[in-house]
């Protein structure tokens, strides 16, 4: 069984810009929630993913934004880069249903914006 | 939304020593997830414990939905503990979504 992939591992980038982070469910799983986790504090809530439609959103400005493949892996975009948009993106998957909701995460993606 | 408070923020042990770190959260819960971060950022799964208790060798853990908390025990310890321990519990947001909302973390530091 295959875990839950992210890429790329590290990321810098400068004010303005824009980045395309990456995530793939593990095996058996179509449902891939996004958090930030900016140093110190735990991971927070961006928006969830499920049969290629986003379903849920905390509180993040429009420029996040994502999508859901066919074979449930998912993106995360974020426009207009800003500075305290440096922080460790985790990607999670998790199975619908009325059982298996417990999420398992990927590696993380840390990115640094200049 | 959920608020989730965990304490204590930081603790340090001696190796050997038993730990006993608590998750309270301000509203009912559909579950409850501990995490153990490690330096590099991996959020590895310890427990899925929406009421109960549950065992995985050394570690152990008892969720009292009712009155709103949950406990991890570490017994033991290893300098392998250190790192961050994470609280979330999982709230339904309506339309089929579900978010997990964390607390801030205990960071524990086992020494030699």
């Amino acid at each position: 069984e295959t875990g839950v992939t992210q890429s790329p591992t590290h990321l810098i980038k400068t004010r303005g810009q824009q980045v395309t982070l990456r995530c793939s469910s593990q095996s058996g799983h179509n449902t891939v929630s996004w958090y930030q986790q900016a140093l110190g504090q735990g991971p927070q809530f961006i928006f969830q993913y499920y049969r290629e439609e986003e379903n849920g959103r905390g509180n993040f400005p429009p420029r996040f934004s994502g999508l859901q493949f066919p074979n449930y892996s998912s993106e995360l975009n974020v426009n207009a880069l800003e500075l305290d948009d440096s922080a460790l993106y985790l990607c999670a998957s998790s199975s619908g249903g009325a059982v298996g909701y417990e999420q398992f995460f990927g590696p993380g993606t840390r990115l640094t914006v200049l | 939304g959920i608020q989730v408070e965990q304490s204590p923020p930081d603790l340090i042990l001696q190796e050997g020593a038993n730990s006993t770190l608590r998750c309270n959260f301000s509203d009912s819960v559909n579950n409850l997830q501990w995490f153990h971060q490690n330096p590099w950022g991996q959020l590895i799964n310890l427990f899925y414990i929406p009421s109960g208790t549950k065992q995985n060798g050394r570690l152990s853990a008892t969720t009292v939905a009712t009155e709103r908390y949950s406990l991890l025990y570490i017994s033991s310890s290893q300098t392998t503990d250190s790192g961050v321990y994470f609280c979330a519990a999982r709230e339904f947001t309506g339309a089929g979504s579900y978010q997990l909302t964390f607390g801030k973390g205990t960071k524990l530091s086992v020494i030699p």
